[in-house]
């Protein structure tokens, strides 16, 4: 495609849920990004991926977290039973290059997450 | 660890005036400078971004940002802000897991 491209656009679910979050990155790029923008923050990193390499996973917030990335491409999200501080919008980005080298970050429209 | 401070939570500017706004970072070494514009309903844009070299980075839609390492700034500038600008505003430094400001929102009045 043309973008980064993630759903849903738009996820309720009920506190104590599993959620999943997909991300469709950019065809070509190997690097692929998660962060979490709640009400009135900045972005908050989450976890990174480049190639094949093991993710980097510092900025997951607690165990209930996690991420993958089938063949290079498409990520998911995922969040187990799910608390009301939870509720953000999670925004994906990838890049051409990573592993050290700096490239841009192409956003993906973010997924709104409530949890009630 | 780097950090980024946004000190203006929200800006109102004319149409037609002037806009800087402020963007402070810590960092450990040389940092990767950016600045992205969020419109409402929209992702990210990047606006433009500083690696090394002239410390005056010209960026899309008329924006330029200046890296100053003695003041840890990079404060974005525009000469003459158009209603379309209204959005919000992020600086953001680092490589591999960038650390994001607040962000700054930015109002144009008619």
């Amino acid at each position: 495609g043309a973008g980064v491209s993630q759903s849903p656009s738009n996820k309720v679910t009920e506190k104590g849920k599993d959620v999943e979050l997909r991300c469709d990155p950019i065809s070509g790029h190997t690097a692929l990004y998660w962060y979490r923008q709640s009400l009135g923050q900045g972005l908050e990193f989450l976890i990174y991926f480049q190639g094949n390499s093991a993710p980097d996973k510092s900025g997951l917030p607690s165990d209930r977290f996690s991420a993958e990335r089938t063949g290079g491409s498409v990520s998911t999200l995922t969040i187990q039973r799910t608390q009301q501080e939870d509720s953000a919008v999670y925004l994906c980005a990838s890049s051409l290059r990573g592993g050290g080298q700096v490239g841009t970050q192409y956003f993906g429209p973010g997924t709104r997450l409530l949890v009630l | 660890a780097q950090s980024v401070t946004q000190p203006d939570i929200h800006i109102t500017v004319s149409e037609g005036a002037s806009l800087e706004l402020r963007c402070n970072y810590s960092y450990g070494a040389t940092p990767y400078l950016f600045w992205y514009v969020q419109s409402p309903g929209q992702g990210l844009q990047l606006l433009l971004k500083y690696f090394s070299g002239d410390t005056l980075v010209q960026g899309i839609k008329g924006f330029e940002a200046e890296f100053k390492r003695s003041q840890s700034s990079f404060n974005l500038r525009k000469p003459s802000v158009h209603w379309s600008d209204a959005a919000e505003y992020f600086c953001a430094v680092g490589a591999l897991d960038m650390r994001f400001g607040a962000g700054t929102r930015l109002t144009v009045k008619p």
